[in-house]
C-alpha cells in the first residue's frame, strides 16, 4: 500500500516571501500522479498543482512549483511571493496510474500561515 | 460551469440513526468518489462509483454504503451511526474512471453525531 507523509504540521511565511512544504511518499509502483491540494477554511479542496511520475520536468503553475525527486520519493511544494490568500491547509496526495480509478492517498496536511 | 455540489452542508444526528448524503458531480463527469476527513485519521478514501457501479472501496465497515444514479449523482449512506462517524464528508468528481484528469471536490457535508 502507498503512504504519504508530510512532516511539517505547521509552517509560517511572511507575505511576499518564499516557503517550501515537504512531502515524501512510499510506493513500489512506477506509474503514478502526485498532487498538492489546498483546503482553506471554506473546506473546499482546491487543486494547486500536479506531477506525472514519468515526467522528469518539475511542474509549475504561476507562483507554485514542485521539486519532484522520484528516486528519493520526495515531492515538495514551493510557493513564491506568498500572498495572504495562500493561507490554508495543504495536502500532498498520491494516485496510482497502474490500478486506475480516482483513489487518492493523502498526507496528514501542513497548515500554512501567511503573516502580513 | 457549476462545480461539485454536496447537500446538505451541515447535519446533526444521534447515535444509532442513519444518514444519507448527496453529491452532484460537475456536468459531464461520470466518476464520483467519497472521502472522510477527521482530525484523528485525516483524509480517507471511502469508495468510488462509475457507471452506477462501485469500482473501488476503502477500508470502512459495511455500515458505509453508496450508490450512483444514471445521471451520475451519487449518495452515500451511513447506518447505525457512531460518535466516531462525526466528520467532514467530501465528494469529488472526475470525467471518467480511466481519465488522467484530476478530481474536483465539493465543499463537503459536516456530519455531527450527538
Amino acid at each position: 500500500a502507498q503512504t504519504v507523509t508530510q512532516s511539517q504540521p505547521e509552517m509560517s511565511v511572511q507575505e511576499a516571501e518564499t516557503v517550501t512544504l515537504s512531502c515524501t511518499y512510499d510506493t513500489s509502483e512506477s506509474d503514478y500522479y502526485l498532487f498538492w491540494y489546498k483546503q482553506p477554511p471554506s473546506r473546499q479542496m482546491i487543486l494547486v498543482i500536479r506531477q506525472e511520475a514519468y515526467k522528469q520536468q518539475n511542474a509549475t503553475e504561476n507562483r507554485f512549483s514542485v521539486n519532484f525527486q522520484k528516486a528519493a520519493k520526495s515531492f515538495s511544494l514551493k510557493i513564491s511571493d506568498s500572498q495572504l490568500g495562500d493561507a490554508a491547509m495543504y495536502f500532498c496526495a498520491y494516485r496510482s496510474e497502474e490500478t486506475s480509478g480516482s483513489r487518492l492517498t493523502f498526507g496528514e496536511g501542513t497548515q500554512l500561515t501567511v503573516n502580513p | 460551469k457549476a462545480g461539485v455540489t454536496q447537500t446538505p452542508r451541515y447535519l446533526i444526528k444521534t447515535r444509532g440513526q442513519q444518514v444519507t448524503l448527496s453529491c452532484s458531480p460537475i456536468s459531464g463527469h461520470r466518476s464520483v468518489s467519497w472521502y472522510q476527513q477527521t482530525p484523528g485519521q485525516g483524509l480517507q478514501f471511502l469508495f468510488e462509483y462509475f457507471s452506477e457501479t462501485q469500482r473501488n472501496k476503502g477500508n470502512f465497515p459495511g455500515r458505509f454504503s453508496g450508490r450512483q444514479f444514471s445521471n451520475s449523482r451519487s449518495e452515500m449512506n451511513v447506518s447505525t451511526l457512531e460518535l466516531g462517524d462525526s466528520a467532514l464528508y467530501l465528494c469529488a468528481s472526475r470525467r471518467d474512471f480511466y481519465s488522467n484528469q484530476p478530481q474536483h471536490f465539493g465543499d463537503g457535508t459536516r456530519l455531527s453525531i450527538l
